[in-house]
């Protein structure tokens, strides 16, 4: 079945990049999208990507996709401690919009 | 903001009641859908609607009863459940089931059942 894999933490300094980086098996993925969440918080779709492309920006965001290894990333630039949250990787196949989420990545974000 | 509402943000429930969870859209979406995310795991598929007919259940157990009563709301129908189940109840709707398109999340439900 699908596996979507994310390193589980991530530390950053205010002002510096982040770079959070995902892998996925499903060669058939249409959508893959990163959300944001906040401690007690729902679901924010961050920003997403086609699999047709290889790269999307949008502000301070940008994310990477490299196909043929199946690696999705996400760089925030000027990281700030609003920044500080669960980082989900996701990914929707061409069958259906099902979500087979990473396990996310939470990102502390440091003065 | 989302454009995807729920009600109640927090429910506190014995085992022995019976509560609804309710969710809204209003962006013409025909597909929605039901996520349990427990707490530091990601969120897990429960069920889809699609043009308001279940599609998919992901073998839930039935003392979850979903409901879909128009194109625009979905309830999830809940009946003796187990602490077990304390979970962030997570609202989501997309274009169309098939074809790939964006799911936009509501904030959630927060469920402590006692």
């Amino acid at each position: 079945g699908e596996d979507v894999e994310q390193s589980l933490f991530l530390s950053v300094r205010e002002g510096d990049s982040s770079v959070i980086n995902c892998t996925y098996t499903d060669s058939s993925s249409t959508y893959l999208y990163w959300y944001k969440q906040e401690p007690g918080a729902g679901l924010q779709l961050l920003t997403y990507i086609f699999s047709n492309m290889d790269m999307k920006q949008d502000q301070r965001l940008t994310v990477l996709l490299n196909k043929k290894d199946k690696h999705l990333s996400l760089r925030i630039a000027d990281t700030q401690t609003g920044d500080s949250a669960i980082y989900f990787c996701a990914e929707s196949g061409a069958a259906g919009n099902k979500l087979t989420f990473g396990g996310g990545t939470r990102v502390l974000v440091k003065p | 903001d989302t454009e995807v509402t729920q009600t109640p943000k927090h429910l506190v429930m014995g085992m022995t009641n019976k509560k609804s969870l309710k969710c809204e859209q209003h962006m013409g979406h025909r597909a929605m859908y039901w996520y349990k995310q427990k707490a530091k795991k990601p969120p897990e598929l429960m069920f889809v609607y699609s043009y308001e007919k279940l599609s998919i259940n992901e073998s839930v157990p039935s003392r979850f009863s979903p409901e879909c009563p128009n194109s625009s709301l979905l309830n999830l129908h809940l009946h003796a459940l187990q602490p077990e189940d304390s979970a962030l109840y997570l609202c989501a709707s997309s274009q169309g089931w098939t074809g790939g398109s964006l799911v936009d999340f509501g904030p959630g439900t927060r469920l402590l059942v006692l």
